[in-house]
């Protein structure tokens, strides 16, 4: 079936320090492929997304790439900020026509000064 | 504009007895999806709704969950004779249609504990 796996957490940098976060997905299909992020106190909410192969999606200073090859989709950012500090999730789509997510466990950043 | 909400956005109940969790979509959003966040783990997809129809059930764990959308809006999952593995946080999002083109706008979710 879909899954998606991610790096375990929590992950705790200092700031201005460089993130990856893995994240590998089963090969069914030709997924679309996210980010979502939760921040503190708010609900998810979209970061960055790519929809086919070699895709990069990019915001705010965070990038990921489509890696077919890989079946990959590593989160990046080369300088974190303490406003980071929240949930990521890696996601994709479920193999239907629709919008039916299946995600990771998420992964815990925690940015100090 | 508003978001997604959901109400209430903590309930506490007792083993056997039924719950209802209550999501209020984006005005104007099609699509409407309810997922569940069980402790240290992903969210889980339960429900599809497209308009007032319910195309995708598959995720609902047991016939103890059920879900209902009325007027395209408002939708209510409920949790009949809750048990305790039933606790988590269920999110419900909504998107302007299905696919991947379309953003989902998360809710910030209802956490239920059953004790």
């Amino acid at each position: 079936g879909n899954s998606v796996t991610q790096m375990e957490g929590p992950v705790t940098l200092s700031e201005e320090a460089f993130l990856t976060i893995n994240c590998t997905y089963t090969a069914t299909g030709y997924p679309s492929l996210f980010w979502y992020v939760q921040y503190p106190g708010e609900g998810l909410q979209l970061l960055l997304k790519a929809t086919k192969a070699d895709d990069k999606g990019s915001n705010k200073g965070f990038e990921a790439t489509y890696r077919k090859e890989t079946t990959s989709f590593h989160l990046e950012k080369g300088s974190v900020q303490v406003s980071d500090s929240a949930v990521y999730f890696c996601a994709r789509l479920g193999g239907t026509s629709y919008g039916k997510l299946t995600f990771g466990q998420g992964t815990i950043l925690t940015v100090h000064p | 504009g508003a978001g997604v909400s959901q109400s209430p956005s903590n309930k506490v109940t007792e083993k056997g007895k039924d719950v209802e969790l209550r999501c209020d979509p984006i005005s104007g959003h099609t699509a409407l999806y309810w997922y569940r966040q069980r402790l240290g783990q992903g969210l889980e997809f339960l429900i599809y709704f497209q308009g007032n129809s319910a195309p995708d059930k598959s995720g609902l764990p047991s016939d103890r969950f059920s879900a209902e959308r009325t007027g395209e809006s408002v939708s209510t999952l409920t949790i009949q004779r809750t048990q305790q593995e039933d606790s988590a946080v269920y999110l419900c999002a909504s998107s302007l249609g299905a696919g991947a083109s379309y953003e989902q706008y998360f809710g910030p979710g209802t956490r239920l504990t059953v004790t």
